[in-house]
C-alpha cells in the first residue's frame, strides 16, 4: 500500500537534546498528523495540521505544514525518557476521501 | 469501556485457514477505519466505512480480504485462505465523523500469526 517517506528512520539522542523529522509526499495533501505508538498500543494523536504553512504547538512539539503541501515537521524540544517511541505521520490527499496515509515511522530512543 | 476495543488480542492460526477479527468502535462514532501494520513498518489502510455510504475498499490487499459492519456499530475483518504474509498487526480505529478535525481513536489491535 501507499506510505508516506519518513526520515530518520530512527534516531538515538541524548535527554534534553531537541529532535526534528520530517515527511515527505509525492502528491499534495490537505491534512497532516502526528501521531505516537507506544508499544502494543494503537498511535496516539499528537497534532493536527490544517492548513499550508500552519504552525502548531502541543507542549514541548511543534509540527508545520509545508507550504508546498507535500511536506511535514514535527520538532520535540528538550527530549524526556518518555518520548521513547514510533512517531508516525499521516496525511490525507486531496481526492475528496478520507482515506488517511501513514509514513513509515521513526523509532526514537532516549538516552538518559 | 471508552475506548475501541479488539478481538482477539493475538491469534495464532495455520496458513490455509480463515480469520475473523473483531473491533468494537466508541459508541457514536459514525467512522471506522481498518489498517495492517507489518513488524516494524507503518499503518497500511484497508478499508475505511462511514455511516450508510458504501465503504472505501481500495486499500484492501486481495480477494481475500473483506469487512463488513453493522450500521454504526461493530466490524469484523475477515480474512480467507490466510498466508504467512498476512501476519501483522490489524488496527481498527473509529472516529465521530468524517470531517477532518474529528480524531481517529486506535484499538490496541489484533496480533495476527500466520504459521
Amino acid at each position: 500500500g501507499q506510505q508516506l517517506n519518513q526520515s530518520p528512520q530512527s534516531m538515538f539522542i541524548q535527554e534534553g537534546e531537541d529532535v526534528s523529522m520530517n515527511c515527505t509526499s509525492s502528491s499534495i495533501f490537505n491534512t497532516w498528523l502526528w501521531y505516537k505508538q507506544d508499544p502494543g498500543e494503537g498511535p496516539v494523536l499528537l497534532i493536527a495540521l490544517y492548513k499550508a504553512g500552519e504552525l502548531t504547538s502541543n507542549g514541548r512539539l511543534t509540527a508545520q505544514f509545508g507550504i508546498t503541501r507535500k511536506d511535514s515537521f514535527l520538532n520535540i524540544s528538550a527530549s524526556i525518557p518518555s518520548d521513547v517511541g514510533i512517531y508516525f505521520c499521516a496525511g490525507r490527499s486531496t481526492s475528496g476521501t478520507y482515506k488517511y496515509i501513514f509514513g513509515t515511522g521513526t523509532r526514537l530512543k532516549v538516552l538518559a | 469501556g471508552a475506548g475501541v476495543s479488539q478481538s482477539p488480542s493475538n491469534k495464532v492460526t495455520e496458513k490455509g485457514k480463515d480469520v475473523e477479527l473483531r473491533c468494537d468502535p466508541i459508541s457514536g462514532h459514525t467512522a471506522l477505519y481498518w489498517y495492517r501494520q507489518r513488524l516494524g513498518q507503518g499503518l497500511e489502510f484497508l478499508i475505511y466505512f462511514q455511516g450508510n455510504s458504501a465503504p472505501d475498499k481500495s486499500g484492501l490487499p486481495s480477494d481475500r480480504f473483506s469487512a463488513e459492519r453493522t450500521g454504526e456499530s461493530v466490524s469484523t475483518l475477515t480474512i480467507q485462505r490466510t498466508q504467512q504474509e498476512d501476519s501483522a498487526v490489524y488496527l481498527c480505529a473509529s472516529r465521530v465523523g468524517h470531517l477532518d478535525f474529528y480524531e481517529q481513536y486506535f484499538g490496541p489491535g489484533t496480533r495476527l500469526t500466520v504459521t
